[in-house]
């Protein structure tokens, strides 16, 4: 089956600090790459939409100069979280399909936490 | 977007019993997907059905789909301690993107 790593699976920093999660789609190529944000016993929110080789695009609300996405390849993409700050804090899931309207593939998430 | 509903919020049963689970969307859908959740971990696709069916089995899952209703069940059958976790529903939006139901965190005790 299709299998996404997500890396690190947990991180915990001081506030300023900018930290970077990666998302892999270890063996399949992903055109697009989904990052979401969970917060404790809610559902999933997605963030942004990673397309490889454009720039990603951003929901509402979502701050691209604070949560930087690049899609350099086929398969990764990364999230970055520029000068975090405790209220960033969260669960951070990213996905990819094979192609539109399959079922998506997640990582196991990255558990972040600023002090 | 707008992010589906479901229900119940929570669910606790004894193992062996089955488990139902709603969800309801607001609009028009290709397919309705529905996911697993254990603790701090990812999400697993579980099934997925299409909007011209009614009914689809995967072991002992269950899902219904009734576009009418704009509404989704999964039932899960003789259920295990095993099983327990929170599952969601999700709908595809324009551009592959998925929207979730709030989900149901199920406990299954043995």
């Amino acid at each position: 089956g299709a299998v996404v790593s997500q890396h690190p699976s947990r991180v915990i920093c001081k506030s300023g600090t900018s930290v970077k999660i990666e998302c892999r789609s270890l063996d399949f190529q992903a055109t697009t790459m989904f990052w979401y944000r969970q917060f404790p016993k809610q559902s999933l929110m997605l963030m942004a939409t990673s397309n490889e080789g454009s720039k990603a695009t951003y929901e509402q609300g979502v701050e691209k100069d604070k949560f930087l996405i690049n899609h350099a390849s086929l398969t990764l993409s990364t999230l970055t979280v520029t000068s975090a700050h405790p209220e960033d804090s969260s669960f951070y899931i990213c996905s990819a399909s094979r192609e539109v309207n399959q079922p998506q593939h997640f990582g196991d998430g990255t558990r972040l936490s600023i002090l | 977007s707008q992010q589906g509903e479901e229900d119940p919020q929570a669910l606790s049963i004894q193992e062996g019993e089955n488990a139902t689970m709603n969800c309801s969307y607001k609009t028009s859908i290709n397919n309705l997907q529905w996911y697993r959740q254990n603790s701090g971990r990812g999400l697993v696709h579980l099934i997925l059905i299409r909007s011209n069916e009614r009914e689809k089995h995967s072991g002992r899952l269950r899902v219904t789909l009734d576009t009418s209703k704009k509404s989704s069940s999964l039932l899960i059958t003789a259920s295990r301690a095993a099983d327990t976790a929170s599952y969601f529903c999700a709908y595809m939006e324009y551009g592959n993107k998925l929207v979730f139901g709030a989900g149901t965190i199920l406990r299954v005790k043995s």
